[in-house]
């Protein structure tokens, strides 16, 4: 079966701009989960979607949003761009976004601000 | 409040030698603890889980774990290291969101 599908894979943007990243994930999934991966800070937990719901967020700006849609593909959205932005974003899905059986992850968008 | 903490931000071992990446984790409740594996530039790829079965977990690639709840411990082993096995370890506990280690770097030499 389809893995979780992330793009773009690489992405440059200037300071101030917005960006808008996607992840489609596996078939029957609901549950679609962000984080932002960075050298300085690891993986962080940026927000969780099930059934085109928020259901859990983490400890991140305004700047930072997403949504999802009746297909449960999901969105994330940066807005006013900082340097610091710079990171890869990893997209999971899983079937609940509660269960044991773990969360499948996409390869990522790499995403650079200059 | 949940957490993990993986000691040794780099590890390395000789090819054919033992593989021992070290997880530790706090929680109040009973845990679901993860071990996935990172390429570069790759996503993450989960290696194995504990989900209070078993407490010896076989995952891919020969890799194994052990929970320990005495000891808070969930360490990942592999008996005979391989050149391909080098990359970015990553121990994680599932809360409201997976709580992720810093993670350890497996370096193996030929």
């Amino acid at each position: 079966k389809a893995g979780v599908t992330q793009t773009p894979r690489y992405l440059i943007k200037t300071r101030g701009q917005q960006v808008t990243l996607s992840c489609s994930p596996i078939s029957g999934h609901r549950s679609v989960s962000w984080y932002q991966q960075t050298p300085g800070q690891g993986l962080q937990f940026l927000f969780e979607y099930f059934s085109e719901t928020q259901r859990n967020k983490g400890n991140f700006p305004g700047r930072f949003s997403g949504r999802q849609f009746s297909n449960s593909r999901s969105e994330m959205n940066v807005s006013t761009l900082e340097l610091g932005d710079s990171a890869l974003y990893l997209c999971a899905s899983s079937f609940t976004g509660t269960d044991a059986a773990g969360y499948t992850f996409g390869s990522g968008t790499r995403l650079t601000v200059v | 409040a949940q957490s993990v903490t993986q000691l040794g931000s780099h590890v390395s071992v000789s090819e054919g030698a033992l593989v021992l990446l070290r997880c530790n984790y706090s929680s109040s409740v009973p845990p679901y603890l993860f071990w996935y594996v990172q390429y570069p530039n790759q996503g993450l790829q989960l290696l194995l889980k504990y989900t209070s079965a078993a407490t010896l977990v076989k995952g891919i690639n020969g890799f194994e774990a052990e929970f320990k709840k005495s000891e808070t411990s969930f360490h990942l082993t592999k008996p005979s290291a391989h050149m391909s096995d080098a990359a970015e370890y990553f121990c994680a506990l599932a809360g409201t969101a997976l709580i992720f280690g810093k993670g350890t770097t497996l370096s193996v030499s030929s």
